[in-house]
């Protein structure tokens, strides 16, 4: 089965503190992973794709086959990091068809 | 930057009655999207359209909800008779191609009593 696990739906780091945000997949094939973030009154919007594998926000995730993981890592988080954060998988149907975990609210305090 | 129009953006509504979501992607995109999220939960895909025609509708209940896109520009999505259960975010979402990058509108809040 198709699945994206956050394991944990809060957490609460201080400004400056490194941040991993976990994410885990199941999928018997090679899917595509994301990150979504929703801030404050704001739309959902994407962060970044693991094939891009670049940097946005000084935000970057890699993609682990074989743990079968994809997590959010910042060295140093800001204040303006808190919001919402959505793991999330397209599989190979070519549908474009996302399949979200529960989310992560990240609180970043000053 | 041009964004995907949803309307209304809160509907309260009794159980059993018909409720009618609407969305307007942008313009010129092809792929169109109706999620639906509970509360505490992740979006959860209802639809996908291609233009007009339909492409994925695995998880649309389809007793009581029914979406359409006339002319493969913008979208409705139907809800008849709505249930407590119903209750939730209905997030619409469109992109040039199913491989590109998502935009997501407001949402619609429908609360059903």
């Amino acid at each position: 089965a198709q699945r994206v696990t956050q394991p944990e739906k809060l957490l609460s780091v201080f400004k400056g503190a490194p941040v991993e945000l976990k994410c885990n997949y199941s999928y018997s094939g090679s899917p595509e992973l994301f990150w979504y973030v929703q801030y404050s009154r704001q739309r959902l919007q994407l962060l970044l794709r693991h094939i891009s594998r670049e940097s946005i926000k000084g935000f970057t995730a890699d993609l682990n086959k074989g743990e079968t993981s994809f997590h959010l890592k910042k060295p140093f988080a800001q204040e303006e990091d808190s919001a919402m954060y959505y793991c999330a998988l397209s599989g190979s149907s070519n549908t474009g068809k996302l399949i979200f975990g529960q989310g992560t609210t990240l609180q970043v305090k000053p | 930057e041009a964004e995907v129009a949803q309307s209304p953006r809160y509907k309260i509504t009794e159980k059993s009655q018909a409720v009618a979501f609407w969305c307007d992607p942008i313009s010129g995109h092809a792929t169109l999207y109706w999620y639906r999220q509970i509360l505490g939960q992740g979006p959860e895909l209802l639809v996908q359209f291609q233009d007009e025609s339909v492409v994925d509708d695995s998880q649309l209940p389809k007793d009581r909800f029914s979406a359409e896109r006339l002319k493969g520009v913008d979208s409705t999505l139907k809800i008849q008779p709505a249930e407590l259960g119903d209750s939730a975010m209905y997030l619409c979402a469109s992109s040039l191609a199913v491989d590109r990058k998502k935009y997501f509108g407001a949402g619609t809040r429908l609360s059903v009593l």
